[in-house]
């Protein structure tokens, strides 16, 4: 089935530092890809998403490639505030199990101190 | 209006109790989710409806029964839970199912301790 392979971290920067978290799939077919994030306590938001090869998402500072022949969907983000605390996650649309569904990394939990 | 809203956000149960969690949202999306997560993970799917209809249940054991009274609504009754099923329950919703855009509308959770 397809699955996404993320950087598990957890990250800890300095505010205004540069931010990667890495993340990579396999499935078959070009599945639309998320970036997803859970800010504590509360339920996951959708981040921003690319829908086919080369496509860049962007959304609050933080973007995000779609590169087929690497496989890739890392997120990056110039400076990063306080504010972006969270666990973020990597996702597909694609298949698992049999079922057609939105498969997650297992995340990357981010801390960003003042 | 954007929001999934879940009710409660924190049950406390005994293994013999029967409980229920409700979603509803007002976006007119045809497809509803519950998910669940542990710690420090990602969420797990559990159940799909689409249309008012299941169209998916990831093997989940019997204790756990979904309802979709109507294209706003999705319950999740609890019965004879055991403290492994302690976690945070998510409830979603998208326009259509992840065949669509695959994006998904999530409510803040439902916290469930089984003692």
């Amino acid at each position: 089935g397809d699955s996404v392979t993320q950087m598990e971290g957890p990250v800890t920067l300095s505010e205004e530092a540069f931010l990667t978290i890495n993340c990579t799939y396999t499935a078959t077919g070009y599945p639309s890809l998320f970036w997803y994030v859970q800010y504590p306590g509360e339920g996951l938001q959708l981040l921003l998403k690319a829908t086919k090869a080369d496509d860049k998402g962007s959304n609050k500072g933080f973007e995000a490639t779609y590169r087929k022949e690497t496989t890739s969907f890392h997120l990056e983000k110039g400076s990063v505030q306080v504010s972006d605390s969270a666990v973020y996650f990597c996702a597909l649309a694609g298949f698992q199990g049999g079922s057609e569904k939105l498969v997650f990394g297992k995340g990357t939990k981010l801390t960003v101190n003042p | 209006d954007t929001e999934v809203t879940q009710t409660p956000k924190h049950l406390v149960m005994g293994m013999t109790n029967k409980k229920s969690l409700k979603c509803e949202q007002h976006m007119g999306h045809r497809a509803m989710y519950w998910y669940k997560q542990k710690a420090k993970k990602p969420p797990e799917l559990m159940f799909v409806y689409s249309y008012e209809k299941l169209s998916i249940n990831e093997s989940v054991p019997s204790r756990f029964s979904p309802e979709c009274p109507n294209s706003s609504l999705l319950n999740l009754h609890l019965h004879a839970l055991q403290p492994e099923d302690s976690a945070l329950y998510l409830c979603a919703s998208s326009p259509r199912g992840i065949a669509g855009t695959g994006e998904l509308f999530f409510g803040e959770g439902s916290r469930l301790t089984v003692l």
